[in-house]
């Protein structure tokens, strides 16, 4: 069966200080991999998406970059953390030949101070 | 605009009785509807998936319905327990795209003894 892992579950920061959060997916081969931020009271934002190794593609400019690295591997990183970047992070798989069902990880909770 | 506009924004039942949450949408045109259940800190665990030719799915105490024309779905929850309060979201998938989903901000339910 298929799993999804986030880490860290919970990650409190300063502002200007980097950032790295990891997604990975296990028991299924070149998944499409999707990062979400979710804000209080609103809905799940698209932050990147990738169909492939090394293909990323961004949503909505930010502060935020993407990469992946490995085929079941997508990391989510900043330079330097802005106080608008707290929030709770979801990364999400879809399997590329079904339109049906995105799976959420189990999210990471970014405070920035 | 593509939207999906979810009502109430909270509810406070008492367990065991019945509710109903509400999904409007103006995503067009659309492939599918889904509605997703996140506890307090989680990452969003799918309910139901209805295509535009389905007007209702069940799973367990949860009943989805859909109307196309009038672009509304509800989650009917039965027998309410305890463990059903969470936040429930529905999504619209915007078929111009291969990924992009839509999200509403979700109804905050509360199960109380």
């Amino acid at each position: 069966s298929q799993t999804i892992h986030q880490w860290p579950a919970t990650l409190v920061q300063p502002v200007g200080s980097p950032l790295s959060l990891e997604c990975t997916v296990e028991g299924t081969s070149n998944p499409n991999l999707y990062w979400y931020r979710q804000a209080a009271g609103r809905g799940l934002q698209l932050l990147f998406y990738s169909v492939g190794i090394g293909q990323i593609s961004s949503e909505v400019p930010q502060n935020l970059s993407a990469s992946r690295p490995q085929d079941r591997q997508f990391i989510l990183s900043s330079k330097k953390l802005l106080l608008s970047d707290s929030g709770f992070y979801l990364c999400a798989w879809r399997d590329r030949n079904s339109y049906n069902e995105q799976f959420f990880g189990p999210g990471t909770r970014l405070t920035v101070l | 605009k593509n939207q999906v506009e979810q009502s109430p924004q909270s509810l406070i039942i008492l367990e065991g009785k019945n509710c109903t949450l509400q999904c409007n949408y103006t995503v067009s045109p659309f492939s599918n509807l889904r509605w997703y259940k996140q506890d307090t800190g989680r990452g969003p665990v799918s309910l139901t998936i209805m295509t535009f030719s389905e007007n209702t799915k069940s799973n367990g105490r949860y009943t989805a319905t859909l109307d196309a024309d009038t672009k509304q779905s509800s989650l009917h929850i039965t027998a309410s327990q305890l463990s059903d309060s969470a936040s429930y979201i529905c999504v619209v998938r915007w078929m111009d795209s291969s990924y992009k989903l839509i999200f509403g901000s979700g109804t905050r339910l509360l199960v109380r003894p």
